[in-house]
């Protein structure tokens, strides 16, 4: 069976600061892994995903990830955070059919 | 191109009551999911749909109903609503292809709030 787990519910990053999001995962088969992105009052959007190959994935604005199997992780890091980072990030992987297991998600502020 | 639409985008119930959730998408993908949304469980799925025709349950199915008599439509029964149900609930498709599995088109969500 596939889970996720992300550490923190709650983040708060001043604009300009480095932003972590971690996650770990446990898989039965080689996961795919993928970070979602919620904006307040909307669906949830791709950010970026681990297939298979390089270890380290580029996501949409600014975004990046690390895959680490010795480590089950797939952290997320932004270098600079910006206002508009303020949302909700989950962390998900596949099932062995393709449906997405979620972690419970990391709120993030982002304080001028 | 509209993605994935759904429809109402709020709704409060009585309990008892019934009510429909439509999902529509225009991207010919093969794969649709219901999921619901709570504050600090993630996402949740509830059913989905992997064509026309068929459903499966998924991590949390009762109480719920879903039919997909046309390749673009999921709909989303609650039969007799309970307070339980009240959450933001999710739509989502995706293709047949493997390689993008995982890679899910959302709608905006629906709020529903049973009383």
């Amino acid at each position: 069976a596939q889970s996720v787990t992300q550490l923190g519910s709650h983040v708060s990053v001043s604009e300009g600061a480095l932003v972590l999001l971690r996650c770990n995962y446990s898989s039965s088969v080689p996961p795919y892994l993928f970070w979602y992105v919620q904006y307040p009052n909307q669906g949830l959007q791709l950010l970026l995903k681990y297939t298979t190959g390089a270890t380290l994935v580029k996501g949409i604005n600014g975004f990046e990830a690390e895959f680490k199997k010795s480590e089950t992780s797939f952290h997320l890091t932004k270098p600079s955070a910006h206002m508009s980072d303020a949302a909700e990030y989950f962390c998900a992987v596949t099932d062995s059919w393709g449906k997405l297991q979620f972690g419970a998600g990391t709120q993030v502020v982002v304080t001028p | 191109n509209a993605g994935v639409t759904q429809t109402p985008k709020f709704r409060v119930l009585k309990t008892g009551q019934s009510m429909t959730l439509l999902c529509a998408q225009d991207m010919n993908h093969e794969y649709m999911y219901w999921y619901r949304q709570d504050p600090g469980m993630g996402l949740r799925l509830i059913h989905y749909s992997v064509g026309e025709g068929t459903t499966a349950k998924g991590e949390v199915p009762d109480g719920y109903n879903v039919s997909r008599l046309k390749k673009q439509n999921f709909l989303l029964g609650l039969e007799s609503a309970a307070p339980s149900q009240t959450s933001v609930y999710f739509c989502a498709s995706s293709t047949l292809n493997f390689l993008d599995r995982g890679s899910y088109t959302f709608g905006s969500g629906t709020r529903l709030t049973v009383v």
